[in-house]
């Protein structure tokens, strides 16, 4: 069964950090892409960052110096680590992924973890 | 930029009816990136159709979609009690690498 956990999502003050993590299972990250996708409470989807099988990173305009997306190979983790944080980073941060097979859709998500950034 | 508008933003129908949801992209994409999703509260998105007309693994063949350039659509031939979620179109692209429409609400009437 593929299955994507993400886990480290809490309450944390403006200005402060957070490192959001997706373990998976049944699917290899680092053979796939992999994307962190965002919903801020009430709202729609929006992508926030992708990761390559070749290494590859790219990023909303919105995140872009503040989060970083990364890997660990032999853990077959996605990270994502959030500096200064802002209260429109609120959200439930999901990971998602794919094979080239689906044009770059997604088709593996996680259940998602809750960032709330307030003071 | 591309922006994917979707319409209507609610759609209030009863089970067996057959909606047609639209989304339409600010310029010409190539339909290999076009999917669709489904979203039901509190759960994750899951992936429905991607380039444009070809179903995910699982998904039942009452939804299909359709379009090229600028307009595609997602259609569901029979409505059924579990299709009453939100809808999203994406499109995958260059900058930024993905962008969603705003979503389609599919609310029993």
């Amino acid at each position: 069964e593929v299955k994507l956990v993400e886990s480290g999502g809490g309450l944390v003050q403006p200005g402060g950090s957070l490192r959001l993590s997706c373990a998976a299972s049944g699917f290899t990250v680092s053979s796939n892409y992999m994307s962190w996708v965002r919903q801020a409470p009430g709202k729609g989807l929006e992508w926030v960052s992708i990761i390559y099988s070749g290494g590859n990173t790219y990023y909303a305009d919105s995140v872009k110096g503040r989060l970083t997306i990364s890997r660990d190979n032999s853990k077959n983790t996605l990270y994502l680590q959030m500096n200064n944080l802002r209260g429109e980073d609120t959200a439930v941060y999901y990971c998602a992924g794919g094979s080239a097979y689906y044009y770059f859709a997604m088709d593996v998500w996680g259940q998602g973890t809750t960032v709330t950034v307030s003071s | 930029e591309i922006v994917l508008t979707q319409s209507p933003g609610t759609l209030s129908l009863s089970p067996g009816e057959r909606p047609t949801l639209s989304c339409r992209a600010s310029q010409s994409v190539n339909s290999s990136y076009l999917a669709w999703y489904q979203q039901k509260p509190g759960q994750a998105p899951r992936l429905l159709i991607y380039g444009a007309s070809s179903r995910a693994t699982g998904i039942p063949d009452r939804f299909s979609g359709s379009g090229s350039g600028t307009d595609f659509t997602l259609t569901i031939s029979r409505l059924e009690p579990e299709d009453f979620a939100v809808y999203y179109c994406q499109h995958y692209g260059t900058s930024p690498k993905y962008t969603f429409g705003q979503g389609t609400k599919l609310e029993i009437k």
